[in-house]
This record gives structure tokens, C-alpha cells and sequence, in this order.
């Protein structure tokens, strides 16, 4: 079955240092998009790339979508305490189905 | 708060035993999605509504699942005769056709435990 993969599955940094979470899908897919979850919480929606190469920025969150569109990147400069979270990437195989496949998650925890 | 709303927030039930959720989206929401998430794990799709029609359903819901969106509002989400294996967080979402990135708001989720 289509599958989403993450890496690294954890990941402590110090705080100012940068953060890199990689994305891998095993088909092509449609669009990606990119959640935090804190601890104890739900999914917060953070963006939705869709074409081939796309790169999209977010202050300090710089968004990838691959070439062909089967692997994306979210990479956080200068990591801050409220930073920690887990990140997940959900790809839509299949355009119109709304049938988003979440990755495996990367948690990301920032040293003061 | 007019964000996606859960009730209740917390089951505890007895295997064998049904239970059912509650879903009330953010209001003129049109889709809405049933996920589940086990703890280490990301959310797992269960099934989409456009409006009252489910039109996605994945193949890992056994038949003891069944979802409702009768009037293309609220929904309900119903396990039949649980088992220690339904035990998770069962989460809502929604979102708006118009909006072209299709951002997609979570509820707080519903916890079950089955003992």
C-alpha cells in the first residue's frame, strides 16, 4: 500500500540551531501538506505545496516539494523553544479524494 | 470557540461494548474527515464526507465502523463491539471547497480506551 515516510523520527537540537525533516513518499502524489502537533494536542495545519519544486517560506519554515513530487522537505532556521512538536507531512495520492496518507512524524525537541 | 468541536473528549468503555463520537465542524465547513492516532503514530485516514455524501472510506475500517453525516453538518462516528485494538484518539477535521489550500482544521480528538 502507499506509504509515507519520515526522517529522522526524533531529532533534539539547541535552540538557534536549524532543523531539517525529510518526507518520503512511496508514489507520486497529487499535493503535500505539512502539520505541527504539540504534545497533548491535534494537528495544526501549516501548508499546502502543489506543484513540482515548489519552495514556500514561512518566517522561519522553508517548505520543499520534490521534482517528482514524491518527497518534500520542511527545514525551521534559528529553532526556538516553541519550535517542539512533532511534524507530520500527509500527501494527497490521488487529486480530488481528500484521502491524505500522514507520515510517520519527526519530533523535534529544542534545548534552551 | 467556532473551531471543529468532539464530544466527549474522553470514552472508557468495555470490550464487546458500542460507542459512538460526535463531530460538529466549523460551521459551512462542507468536507469532513475521521482520522485515528495511536500514540508514536501519525494519524490514520478512516473515511470523508463532501457535504452528506461519504465518498472516501479506507480499507482497514472493519465493518464494526460506520460514519454519518445525515444532514451535511454534525457527524457521528460509530464502533460496534470494540476491541482492546480500537483503543486510540479519534480525530475530526474540516475544511471548505473554496479555499484553494484546502486547510484542513482538527478537532481536540476523542480518546478511547477499551478494557
Amino acid at each position: 500500500g502507499q506509504q509515507v515516510m519520515q526522517i529522522p523520527q526524533y531529532q533534539h537540537v539547541q535552540e538557534g540551531e536549524d532543523f531539517t525533516t525529510y518526507c518520503n513518499s512511496s508514489t507520486t502524489l497529487s499535493n503535500i501538506q505539512w502539520y505541527k502537533q504539540r504534545p497533548g494536542g491535534h494537528p495544526v495545519f501549516l501548508i499546502q505545496l502543489v506543484k513540482s519544486g515548489e519552495v514556500k517560506k514561512q518566517k522561519r519554515l522553508t517548505f520543499q516539494f520534490g521534482e517528482a513530487k514524491k518527497n518534500s522537505s520542511l527545514h525551521i532556521t534559528a529553532t526556538q523553544t516553541t519550535d517542539v512538536g512533532t511534524y507530520f507531512c500527509a500527501g494527497e495520492p490521488y487529486s480530488g479524494t481528500y484521502k491524505y496518507i500522514f507520515g510517520t512524524g519527526t519530533r523535534l525537541k529544542v534545548l534552551a | 470557540d467556532t473551531g471543529v468541536s468532539q464530544d466527549p473528549r474522553h470514552k472508557i468503555t468495555k470490550r464487546g461494548q458500542n460507542v459512538t463520537f460526535r463531530c460538529d465542524p466549523i460551521s459551512e465547513h462542507n468536507r469532513l474527515y475521521w482520522y485515528r492516532q495511536t500514540l508514536g503514530q501519525g494519524p490514520e485516514f478512516l473515511t470523508y464526507f463532501q457535504n452528506e455524501a461519504q465518498l472516501e472510506k479506507s480499507r482497514l475500517l472493519s465493518d464494526r465502523f460506520s460514519a454519518e453525516r445525515p444532514k451535511g453538518s454534525f457527524s457521528t462516528l460509530e464502533i460496534q463491539r470494540t476491541e482492546q485494538g480500537d483503543s486510540a484518539m479519534y480525530l475530526c477535521a474540516s475544511s471548505l471547497d473554496r479555499d484553494w489550500e484546502n486547510t484542513i482544521y482538527f478537532g481536540e480528538g476523542s480518546w478511547l480506551t477499551v478494557v
